[in-house]
């Protein structure tokens, strides 16, 4: 089955500063790649999200990238607030199936 | 627009005592369903999905059973708890074949 690696498995920045995460999968079948943020206490949420036909998506402050080839896809976070802080979960994923990261615990420091 | 709702919140049962857990969504026809367990400081780990009424698939083998008695409830259950069933319970609706999964709140599980 799907194997999903995340690393780091905690993230300090200083308020304003980027961020990223990095994840790997295994299977070359998944083809959709969601990254997901939760917050204490609460159910994960989708924050932005990425098809196999595309190499990068952005969205404000947000952006995907994605290497076919290598298998590896990365979170990117700029401009860094504190609100940000959460857990964030990369997935992987082939029809019904969703395989998820461990998480990324994210702190931005004020 | 699409809801998912879990209940209760938090549940606290002693060893050896049964669990009933409900999600229902809202909005939506013939949905994906997912029950997913996060223990403290993890990742998600799937437990059980369903793509019909009263089709189940299992990808853990544990204590716990999932069914599915109406297109848009899923409910996980146990006969007997066991200490290591604690955890954070999340219940999950997808589109068939879309992929993205759209997560409720969750329910706080404590088994003494």
């Amino acid at each position: 089955g799907e194997n999903v690696e995340q690393h780091p498995s905690t993230l300090s920045v200083q308020e304003g500063d980027s961020a990223v995460i990095k994840c790997t999968y295994s299977d070359s079948a998944s083809n959709y790649f969601p990254w997901y943020k939760q917050e204490l206490g609460k159910g994960p949420q989708l924050i932005i999200d990425i098809r196999s036909n595309v190499g990068e998506k952005k969205d404000q402050r947000i952006a995907v990238t994605l290497n076919k080839t290598a298998k590896h896809f990365s979170l990117h976070i700029t401009e860094t607030q504190p609100e940000d802080s959460a857990v964030y979960f990369c997935a992987a994923s082939k029809s019904q199936k969703v395989t998820f990261g461990i998480g990324t615990k994210l702190q931005v420091i004020p | 627009s699409q809801t998912i709702h879990q209940w209760p919140a938090t549940l606290v049962q002693p060893v050896g005592s049964p669990l009933s857990l409900e999600c229902t969504v809202e909005g939506t026809s013939n949905p994906n369903l997912y029950w997913y367990r996060q223990a403290a400081g993890r990742g998600l780990q799937l437990l059980f999905y369903s793509v019909g009424i009263g089709q189940i698939s299992s990808e853990v083998p544990q204590n716990l059973s999932a069914s599915r008695p109406q297109d848009r409830q899923f409910i996980l259950s146990s006969k007997k708890l066991l200490l290591s069933d604690s955890g954070f319970y999340l219940c999950a609706w997808s589109l068939a074949g879309n992929g993205e999964q759209f997560f409720g709140p969750g329910t706080r599980l404590t088994v003494l």
